[in-house]
């Protein structure tokens, strides 16, 4: 079935450091993956997304790969600041023709000053 | 430009009771997806409504319903509350484009405790 799932469960940086955290799918159909940020007691907070005609995109301190031979997804955060510590879910949509989602578990990112 | 809106923030109900949570989208968009987030894990997607009908639906039991009102506004009723069912409950809204999929924007959430 349909599954999107995280490589690790958590991540400890400096700030300053660059972070990347990976993300693995399973359903190669998809063609359209989210990263969305959730701090605590908050919603989730749209990052950036890639469709899979693109092999990689940039935002702001931000970029996101995507590698569709092995169905895998990163998210790559420069210069990583306290600010940036939350969980963080890679997603995919429920099926092509709306915009609901399938998260997975989500990765724990803290910073340290 | 008013985001996402939820209500209430927290709510405490009693196994068995009923309970109905509120949802008005972001300004323009016309589907609402709601989600349900146990501690600890990724949100679960619940259903979708577009139209003032449910469109998508995931892997919940029938206790889960919805609606949608013609201003695009929502609400999520549980009824038969156990207490595997507390949770935050997350509201998405998004605009639909046929054929393709768009971002979609997340409330703060309700949280929910069953006692």
């Amino acid at each position: 079935g349909e599954s999107v799932g995280l490589h690790l469960p958590t991540l400890s940086v400096q700030e300053g450091d660059n972070s990347i955290i990976n993300c693995a799918y399973s359903n190669s159909a998809s063609d359209y993956f989210i990263w969305y940020k959730q701090e605590s007691g908050k919603g989730p907070q749209f990052i950036i997304d890639i469709r899979s005609n693109m092999d990689k995109r940039q935002g702001q301190r931000v970029t996101v790969l995507l590698n569709k031979t092995v169905k895998h997804l990163s998210l790559q955060i420069a210069a990583t600041q306290p600010g940036d510590s939350a969980v963080y879910f890679c997603a995919e949509p429920h099926n092509q023709a709306g915009t609901a989602l399938i998260f997975g578990k989500g990765t724990t990112l803290s910073v340290s000053s | 430009d008013a985001g996402v809106t939820q209500s209430p923030t927290h709510l405490i109900k009693t196994r068995g009771q009923q309970v109905t949570l509120r949802c008005s989208p972001k300004s323009g968009h016309d589907t609402v997806s709601w989600y349900q987030q146990a501690l600890g894990q990724g949100p679960q997607f619940i259903f979708q409504y577009y139209e003032e009908e449910e469109r998508q639906r995931g892997n919940f039991p029938d206790r889960f319903s919805g609606h949608q009102f013609p201003n695009y506004s929502s609400e999520l009723n549980v009824n038969a509350l156990l207490l595997g069912d507390s949770a935050l409950y997350l509201c998405a809204s998004s605009l639909f484009r046929a054929g393709t999929n768009t971002e979609a924007f997340f409330g703060q959430g309700t949280r929910l405790t069953v006692v």
